[in-house]
């Protein structure tokens, strides 16, 4: 079955500081996708990447950074130099026959 | 283009009430879905979609129905509310193929009741 773990519920940082959240999944297939959302104070979700099984590339989108590695299944999420509009509450999910979301890791970035 | 649509964004109601959460998307999206999003448990499915006339339950379905009577409609009806179904429901799209593409979420309902 397939499974993720955010294990971090709450994380605070002061502003500037580099923050990563972790996510762990569990999958049985071979094919699958892996998101993150971002959830800010607003309430609406919105999203950060995807990234599929075959693709361990990380990536880079200006402050945020992602590390995918299949050998310890866990797909996690760096922000650099955090700011204060970068507190929300973030989501993992992972796509295998349907989408199943982490619990979410509540980021609060402090002036 | 509105994105996905979601009516009303806040209702409360009693304990046996039924009502109809609506959700609509301008995108042509084939693949719809209904979520609810509970304190430390992140989103959970409750019923999908990948096309007009086709429904499939989720993780959550108890206490729900859905119909899809057309592409950008895509309705989560509760017959007897429970307390337990107190929640805040998000409703999804994406292209074909939930597996792979991105959902597009709608801004939510927050669901009391009483």
């Amino acid at each position: 079955a397939q499974k993720v773990t955010q294990a971090q519920t709450e994380i605070s940082v002061v502003e500037k500081e580099d923050v990563t959240l972790d996510c762990v999944y569990e999958t049985r297939d071979t094919t699958y996708y892996l998101f993150w959302y971002k959830q800010p104070p607003s309430g609406e979700l919105v999203f950060l990447i995807r990234r599929n099984s075959f693709d361990e590339q990380n990536e880079i989108s200006g402050r945020y950074s992602w590390n995918f590695q299949k050998s310890t299944s866990s797909f996690n999420f760096t922000i650099t130099a955090s700011q204060v509009v970068d507190s929300a509450v973030y989501f993992c999910a992972l796509s295998e026959n349907d989408m199943r979301f982490g619990a979410g890791t509540r980021l609060t970035v402090k002036p | 283009n509105a994105g996905v649509t979601q009516t009303p964004k806040f209702q409360v109601l009693k304990t046996g009430q039924s009502m109809t959460l609506q959700c609509a998307q301008d995108m042509n999206h084939e693949y719809m879905s209904w979520y609810r999003q509970d304190p430390g448990m992140g989103l959970r499915l409750i019923h999908y979609s990948v096309g007009a006339g086709i429904t499939d339950q989720g993780e959550v379905p108890n206490g729900y129905n859905v119909s899809r009577s057309t592409t950008e409609d895509f309705p989560l009806r509760l017959l007897s509310a429970a307390p337990s179904q107190t929640s805040v429901y998000f409703c999804a799209s994406s292209l074909a193929g939930e597996r792979a593409n991105t959902q597009y979420f709608g801004p939510g309902t927050r669901l009391t009741v009483l």
